[in-house]
């Protein structure tokens, strides 16, 4: 398994300002992924982070509104830009532990985004 | 591509009783099959998983899930719920080729005394 922290664990912000989220692991890991989950609904994939390349983002997300960073192997972030009300959510960090074709994961405790 | 469905958004069983919650994937191929658990303001914590070995998964905190290829479901049990267990349970898939998650909609999990 593995320990995985966020920073902040919650946010109230600004229409029109950028948060950047921080997901700290205690382990190298390869791969981490980071999700959305809108009030109410299931998690929605937003991107792939691996360390020494682009993040890889799912369709409907995109790198100007959803940049990553991934310095190392263990620790990531995401930026949520331009922020709208619609951007309110939960944005929750995994990894993916053990052997790779497996593809579990493990989840942070997320990062609640109130956007006024 | 794969995809999960979790019948009924929300599921009420009274303490003691027996908790059962649905989930059917559709694949090609056996997939890989996840259960995980959210309480409130909290991340997701894996309860058990499914990766081809034993049909019958045990989990954590005394889950446990049968997949069936016949019937494409993963469906989750518990022969007794406690208070404890109210949760949101969400069931995933694992996309052969990619290191993708393919979550479903969710389940929420009521208990009452």
């Amino acid at each position: 398994s593995a320990v995985i922290s966020q920073k902040p664990s919650r946010d109230i912000c600004q229409r029109g300002t950028s948060l950047t989220i921080q997901c700290q692991v205690d382990s190298q890991v390869t791969m981490m992924f980071w999700y959305r989950q809108q009030p109410g609904q299931s998690l929605t994939l937003i991107a792939t982070a691996n360390q020494g390349s682009e993040a890889t983002y799912e369709s409907g997300f995109v790198i100007d509104k959803f940049p990553i960073s991934r310095p190392n192997l263990t620790f990531s972030t995401l930026t949520v830009s331009n922020l709208s009300p619609e951007d309110s959510s939960i944005y929750l960090c995994s990894v993916e532990v053990g052997p790779p074709s497996y593809n579990e994961q493990f989840f942070g405790p997320g990062t609640r985004l109130t956007v006024l | 591509a794969q995809s999960v469905t979790q019948l009924g958004s929300h599921v009420s069983v009274s303490e003691g009783a027996l908790v059962l919650l649905r989930c059917n994937y559709s694949s090609s191929v056996p997939p890989y099959l996840f259960w995980y658990v959210q309480y409130p303001n909290q991340g997701l914590q894996l309860l058990l998983k499914y990766t081809s070995a034993a049909t019958l998964v045990k989990g954590i905190n005394g889950f446990e899930a049968e997949f069936k290829k016949s019937e494409t479901s993963f469906h989750l049990t518990k022969p007794s719920a406690h208070m404890s267990d109210a949760a949101e349970y969400f069931c995933a898939v694992s996309e052969v080729d990619t290191d993708k998650l393919i979550f479903g909609t969710g389940t929420r999990l009521q208990v009452f005394p």
